[in-house]
């Protein structure tokens, strides 16, 4: 079945940086788009961005430009998130969700990934 | 950027009930690119609707999506216990590109 698979809960100090993974399984990973979200516990869903695997170009939300990196590995169906420069704002739940061509829905997300910065 | 506001912010209701969740555009949005998702506590957000009005994958006929412009509507026509959660509204924008959510409505058991 189609799924994405990340990498589990970090814990980082402020100025830090943290590198998701995404494992995706079950379709072709290059044929759908790889977006990141971050939800902060008890508060609203919050886009980063998106990357296109089979190109690698990538676009990035305003709020996050000159500090999120999202990158792929195609020969292993994986796509990464790394945020640097880690302040305590951005503690939260963090998820990749696929999108289809021509979309904008996030038809399958991950499970999300818990990263915590605290010093 | 285009905002999304929800309303309203939290809707009680109880089972068997109909439910109706407003999602209002600060300017025009293509239907194409208006999605509303399902988030239970502990868990990813799931697509329900997409282009405005097209049940995903697997999605129960009572969840219907309609509207265009800057106002749409998610409506659950017979409450499930398991409908209660929290609803989101999504749209895709161009200027600047990206995707926005509107802040969530919950629907709480009354």
């Amino acid at each position: 079945q189609v799924q994405l698979v990340q990498s589990g809960a970090e814990v980082k100090k402020p100025g830090a940086s943290v590198k998701v993974s995404c494992k995706a399984s079950g379709y072709t990973f290059t044929s759908y788009d790889i977006n990141w979200v971050r939800q902060a516990t008890g508060q609203g869903l919050e886009w980063m961005g998106w990357m296109n695997p089979n190109s690698g170009n990538t676009g990035y939300a305003q709020k996050f430009q000159g500090r999120v990196t999202m990158t792929r590995n195609t020969s292993i169906s994986t796509a990464y998130m790394e945020l640097s420069s880690l302040r305590s704002e951005d503690t939260a739940v963090y998820y990749c969700a696929r999108v289809p061509e021509y979309s904008s829905q996030l038809d399958v997300w991950g499970q999300g990934t818990t990263v915590t910065v605290s010093s | 950027e285009i905002v999304l506001t929800q309303s309203p912010g939290t809707l009680s209701l109880s089972p068997g009930e109909r439910a109706t969740l407003s999602c209002r555009a600060s300017q025009s949005v293509s239907s194409s690119y208006l999605a509303w998702y399902q988030q239970k506590p502990g868990q990813a957000p799931r697509l329900l609707i997409y282009g405005a009005s097209s049940r995903a994958t697997g999605i129960p006929d009572r969840f219907s999506g309609s509207g265009s412009g800057t106002d749409f509507t998610l409506t659950i026509s017979r409450l499930e216990p398991e409908d209660f959660a929290v609803y989101y509204c999504q749209q895709y924008g161009s200027s600047p590109p990206g995707v926005t959510f509107g802040q969530g409505t919950r629907l709480e058991i009354k």
